[in-house]
């Protein structure tokens, strides 16, 4: 049959807000996560990433939590402006760093309104 | 300094024919991961080459394969496509060395298989 194409969840907030996106992961050896942002037309584009040894990493108006108890990623995003508005993926890997043998989450799809 | 260059960026090829994308990685990057995307299954895993090895594979058939040149340019050849393989193919560079953290994306080659 055909195949059904996915259905990213949409994540809608006005301009100016806290936007907080959130991912599962399922590997427990997992030591690096990213969080990437890809706009239509474009490859994925890095935001920030952590490492397994930290809870907790900040960036330019973006956050990363980390929650290795219940296999969870968090990325907050303060103060949306509308060039946030984009497809958001969070991505897990037991091989260090880099691109390598990245597991990538389903997306979703943020949308700032104005 | 240059991105991530991919090319083609469009491609257009029938069932049964072979196809080589190109991926031109940051100078200094010496690793290249590939990644295929379809609106099915998201962003998954190729392969990863670094100094002209292949160091990591994802689950992929065999008619996905791949190279690196001394130059640390990446070839991906798809040989007997079929109507799947249609997906946009990114490719990622990064240093590659122990503890790399960010990695960079192209904008990809969107292969249509009719």
């Amino acid at each position: 049959g055909e195949s059904v194409g996915l259905h990213l969840p949409t994540l809608s907030v006005q301009e100016g807000d806290n936007s907080i996106i959130n991912c599962a992961y399922s590997n427990s050896a997992s030591d690096y996560f990213i969080w990437y942002k890809q706009e239509s037309g474009k490859g994925p584009q890095f935001i920030i990433d952590i490492r397994s040894n930290m809870d907790k990493r900040q960036g330019q108006r973006v956050t990363v939590l980390l929650n290795k108890t219940v296999k969870h990623l968090s990325l907050q995003i303060a103060a949306t402006q509308p060039g946030d508005s984009a497809v958001y993926f969070c991505a897990e890997s037991d091989s260090g760093g880099g691109a390598d043998g990245l597991t990538f989450g389903k997306g979703t799809h943020l949308i700032i309104q104005p | 300094k240059a991105g991530v260059t991919q090319t083609p960026r469009y491609l257009i090829k029938t069932r049964g024919q072979q196809v080589t994308l190109s991926c031109s990685p940051i100078s200094g990057h010496r690793s290249v991961s590939w990644y295929q995307q379809t609106p099915g299954q998201g962003l998954q895993f190729l392969f990863e080459y670094f100094s002209e090895t292949q160091r990591n594979k994802g689950n992929f058939p065999g008619r996905f394969s791949g190279r690196q040149f001394s130059n640390s340019r990446s070839e991906m050849n798809v040989s007997t496509l079929e109507l799947g393989d249609s997906a946009l193919y990114l490719c990622a560079s990064s240093l590659g060395g122990l503890g790399d953290t960010e990695a960079f994306f192209g904008q990809g080659t969107r292969l249509t298989v009719v």
